[in-house]
């Protein structure tokens, strides 16, 4: 089972903020960076460290983290904005570690 | 622009040898400012981190596959590879390569379009 723990499924209605969360002990020490995966592609990077973004990444997606939980937000939500969204970060013996994803769709 | 392109087998048999080949262009496997690495996805699953290697050959690999896992460079072709012993059912799967840089070991920051590799007999 994954180290990091993500609810599987959200939903947003188009043009509003919506929160994924990612859960995991390590997440207290570590950041995470978060993937974009549309449906057969591969997953590309949109948010890691403190809140970056690499170039190309549009200014709605911001990272943050509290506790143990990281979360990535995007507001004003666009269509192609629906996709499955994984964490990823390293555990405390420097393995790499991802959550589950999350599916999120845009009404 | 970076690139990654994986190829080899789309079916391997049960027990055998999985091996991939991962071409790099628009950067150099040799680069001291990043890793190069493999992550695999079975079907409808999430990713699943296999390890990273450096330009000095020293490697990471996810503990669950160390016993079956090498990942190597060739820096004549710029290609990463990845050797999967003894392979089940269980290692169906899309996998990808990616490069991960220094300044932060934990990110993939550009990755492959993915080869899907099926165990069956």
């Amino acid at each position: 089972s994954s180290e990091l723990t993500q609810d599987p499924a959200v939903s947003v209605a188009l043009g509003q903020t919506v929160r994924i969360t990612c859960q995991g002990d390590s997440l207290r020490n570590y950041y995470a960076s978060w993937y974009q995966q549309k449906p057969g592609q591969a997953p590309v990077l949109v948010i890691y460290g403190n809140n970056n973004r690499p170039s190309g990444i549009p200014d709605r997606f911001s990272g943050s983290r509290s506790g143990n939980t990281v979360s990535l937000t995007i507001t004003g939500a666009q269509a192609e904005d629906e996709a499955v969204y994984h964490c990823g970060s390293r555990d405390i013996s420097n393995n790499r570690v991802f959550g589950g994803g999350t599916k999120l769709t845009v009404l | 622009q970076v690139q990654l392109q994986e190829s080899g087998p789309g079916l391997v048999k049960p027990s055998e040898t999985l091996s991939l080949t991962c071409t790099v262009s628009g950067d150099s496997v040799s680069s001291t400012t990043y890793y190069w690495g493999w992550i695999r996805q079975p079907p409808g699953m999430g990713l699943e981190w296999i390890g990273y290697i450096s330009h000095s050959g020293s490697s990471n690999y996810n503990p669950s596959l160390k016993s079956r896992v090498t990942i190597s460079l060739d820096t004549s072709k710029n290609q990463i590879s990845l050797r999967l012993t003894s392979v089940t059912a269980a290692d169906t799967a899309v996998y990808y390569c990616a490069r991960v840089p220094y300044y932060d070991s934990r990110i993939f920051d550009y990755w492959g379009q993915g080869t899907l590799v099926t165990v069956s007999s």
